[in-house]
């Protein structure tokens, strides 16, 4: 079982729609979760993290731990064609990550 | 500089060439790690510098691969007599204050 599952995907939503990405874990150890964006043939880059359970809000962008339930989401409002992008969950633990395999998202606008 | 920097950006072998991709990481940066992303799939580790001191290697899938980081610095993926499963590209990221800033990748394409 890898640390962090997350469904591949593809989604397509049209602009403005809200988007729901989801990744699950297997460690109730892990504390730190985060969110990178991958655009096609660049690097990923942070877009936003979290420590423990709860929400955390950034402009557009919502990401919330369910610790309970193992289960890491990103939610995003008013959906940009700019958000056409693969989405990676992930988590830290000592010196590793663990990165989910990523959804691909597009916007169509 | 003012990123990670990585070259070459593409690199096409021929099956059984070597091969040695280059990572420049953000200056000042002690640690430094190496993955491999297959295509659809995440980032997969491969190994993990502390300044020159390779502090893991767990993730490098044979003997065939080799990293290095001599002066705390620029590191080296090399890959020796190479497979067409080593296609992907290879990333490589420096982490400041837990978060990781990564290259824009080396594609390798093995024929």
């Amino acid at each position: 079982q890898k640390e962090v599952e997350q469904d591949p995907g593809p989604l397509s939503v049209p602009e403005g729609a809200i988007v729901s990405l989801n990744c699950t874990y297997s460690n109730s150890a892990f504390q730190y979760f985060m969110w990178y964006r991958q655009y096609s043939r660049k690097g990923p880059e942070l877009l936003m993290y979290t420590y423990s359970s709860g929400n955390k809000e950034d402009g557009r962008f919502t990401a919330q731990v369910d610790k309970s339930s193992k289960y890491i989401s990103l939610f995003i409002r008013d959906s940009q064609p700019s958000d056409s992008a693969t989405y990676l969950c992930a988590t830290y633990t000592g010196n590793q990550f663990y990165f989910g395999t990523g959804t691909s998202l597009t916007v169509i606008p | 500089g003012a990123g990670v920097s990585q070259s070459p950006r593409y690199k096409v072998a021929k099956r059984g060439q070597d091969v040695a991709l280059r990572c420049d990481p953000i200056s000042g940066h002690v640690s430094l790690f190496w993955y491999q992303q297959a295509l659809g799939q995440g980032p997969e580790f491969l190994t993990y510098f502390q300044n020159e001191a390779q502090l893991d290697k767990s993730g490098l899938p044979s003997d065939r691969f080799f990293a290095e980081r001599p002066e705390g610095s620029v590191s080296t993926l090399k890959i020796q007599r190479t497979q067409q499963e080593d296609s992907a590209v290879y990333l490589c990221a420096s982490i400041e204050t837990g978060e990781l800033f990564f290259g824009e990748g080396s594609r390798l394409t093995v024929l």
